[in-house]
């Protein structure tokens, strides 16, 4: 098991709702990237955030946003869902300018839309 | 086309067969490779990495990567139904930040008894 955890586990949601779902990183690691994966798909990127700032976004809308706070935990804020956000949303945490091997993913939250 | 192309499977084998995988990428600035397993429910978790070209070994996994060909192989021998998952592909330019890797879509491998 990594020292990343998310919360929750899965939650359901209806069209246009908002949803938050959080991150506790690893201890000692400064940075969080957060990714999208649809059932059958990878993971894609949404955004990287490094001490408390955002640090590269993949191609997703201005609805998807983020915040890290001092403790190195974060959010992710999606706003007027729509159905093809159902999928796993996963963060991960890493150290900046180090190899993959720093880099640790969550068990990820499960997001439904309805 | 996408950067990083992964045949989805799924592919079933019986134990203590070699599994081959493979992934096919178009970004010539790529310069690490990863492989990761992911179980249901569960987040990816990295197998292991090569940085550049050339092969990796690591007990049953062995990892190829063909700057030439743009083609990347993971072998895993001696396979246990425990192997069965997903594996990932993934592939990132040279660290010299922020490390985000792109992925391929997955291979479901299935290791029957």
């Amino acid at each position: 098991e990594t020292g990343v955890t998310q919360s929750p586990t899965h939650l359901i949601k209806t069209r246009g709702q908002q949803v938050t779902l959080r991150c506790s990183s690893q201890s000692g690691h400064n940075t969080v990237s957060w990714y999208q994966q649809a059932l059958g798909q990878g993971p894609q990127f949404i955004f990287q955030y490094y001490r408390e700032e955002e640090n590269g976004r993949g191609n997703f809308p201005p609805r998807f946003s983020g915040l890290q706070f001092p403790n190195y935990s974060s959010e992710l804020n999606v706003n007027a869902l729509e159905l093809d956000d159902s999928a796993l949303y996963l963060c991960a945490s890493s150290l900046p300018g180090q190899g993959p091997d720093t880099q640790y993913f969550g068990p990820g939250t499960r997001l439904t839309v309805l | 086309q996408k950067e990083v192309e992964q045949d989805p499977g799924p592919l079933s084998v019986p134990e203590g067969a070699i599994v081959s995988l493979n992934c096919t990428y178009s970004n010539s600035a790529f310069q690490y490779f990863m492989w990761y397993r992911q179980y249901s429910r569960k987040g990816p978790e990295l197998l292991m990495y090569t940085y550049s070209s050339g092969n990796k070994e690591d007990g049953r996994f062995t990892a190829q990567v063909d700057k030439s060909s743009k083609y990347i192989s993971l072998f895993i021998r001696d396979s246990q139904p425990s192997d069965s998952a997903t594996y990932l592909c993934a592939m990132s330019g040279a660290s010299g930040g922020s490390y985000i890797p792109t992925f391929g879509r997955g291979t479901s491998l299935i290791v029957h008894p």
